[in-house]
């Protein structure tokens, strides 16, 4: 069973900050079947990124993300006021589907 | 525009049944795997199960396997989730989401989420 580990668990920045969050896999996710999905409060999730790199439809450019077998980053270059949300990753690898706890980002 | 409606939520004693339902609109259902998935309060995300787009082929997380049933109307483009024996740790909000393919191919994108519904309310106590 892959447990995924998310950190931090909160980050407090300011608009038009770079900010990198972190997915880590308790052992190899096959063939990077890693997702991200942003949950902005009172929503519901929103994928951003499949196949650990690929932005999905209309996901704006400034998201970013890369990593393989255990070790996962989604990049936002500038935080814009509506990117203020939890991130969640998920691996779709094996049976479990596990996502991560999240990690809140919240302006400072 | 893809749309998925969840109702059927509501406060039910343990170890009762409900069934929960999402209506979908916006794309042809019967080509795409579904899933459900849950949120307890102030908790994250837990995938609860899953659906391949001709209905024949499921999957479940193991605290729910023998107690939940998913299920599809292709017909009526209707999701259903049934749940029994529910506990009160099944008290969550449980969202309906679609998936990019029909199922797990080579590039899994069946079990990728790419559209969600608003969620509807569980809550199991006594």
């Amino acid at each position: 069973e892959i447990v995924l580990t998310q950190s931090p668990g909160t980050l407090s920045l300011s608009p038009g900050e770079r900010v990198t969050l972190s997915c880590r896999a308790s052992q190899s996710v096959s063939t990077n079947f890693l997702a991200w999905y942003q949950q902005r409060p009172g929503q519901a999730p929103r994928l951003l990124i499949y196949g650990a790199s690929s932005r999905a439809t209309g996901i704006p450019d400034r998201f970013s993300a890369s990593g393989s077998g255990t070790d996962f980053t989604l990049t936002i270059s500038r935080l814009e006021p509506e990117d203020f949300a939890v991130y969640y990753c998920q691996q779709y690898g094996d049976s479990t589907r596990a996502f991560g706890q999240g990690t809140k980002v919240e302006i400072k | 525009e893809v749309q998925l409606l969840a109702s059927g939520g509501d406060l039910v004693q343990p170890g009762g049944s409900l069934r929960l339902s999402c209506v979908a609109s916006g794309f042809t259902f019967r080509n795409f795997a579904m899933a459900w998935v849950r949120q307890a309060p102030g908790k994250g995300l837990e995938w609860v199960a899953s659906l391949n787009d001709a209905g024949d082929s499921t999957s479940y997380t193991a605290s729910v396997r023998g107690r939940f049933t998913i299920s599809r109307d292709q017909a009526k483009n209707t999701l259903y989730l049934q749940m029994s024996s529910l506990r009160v740790e099944d008290t969550a909000m449980y969202f309906c989401a679609k998936g990019r393919g029909p199922y797990c191919d080579s590039g899994c994108q069946g079990r990728v989420l790419d559209s969600w519904g608003q969620g509807t309310l569980v809550t199991v106590s006594s």
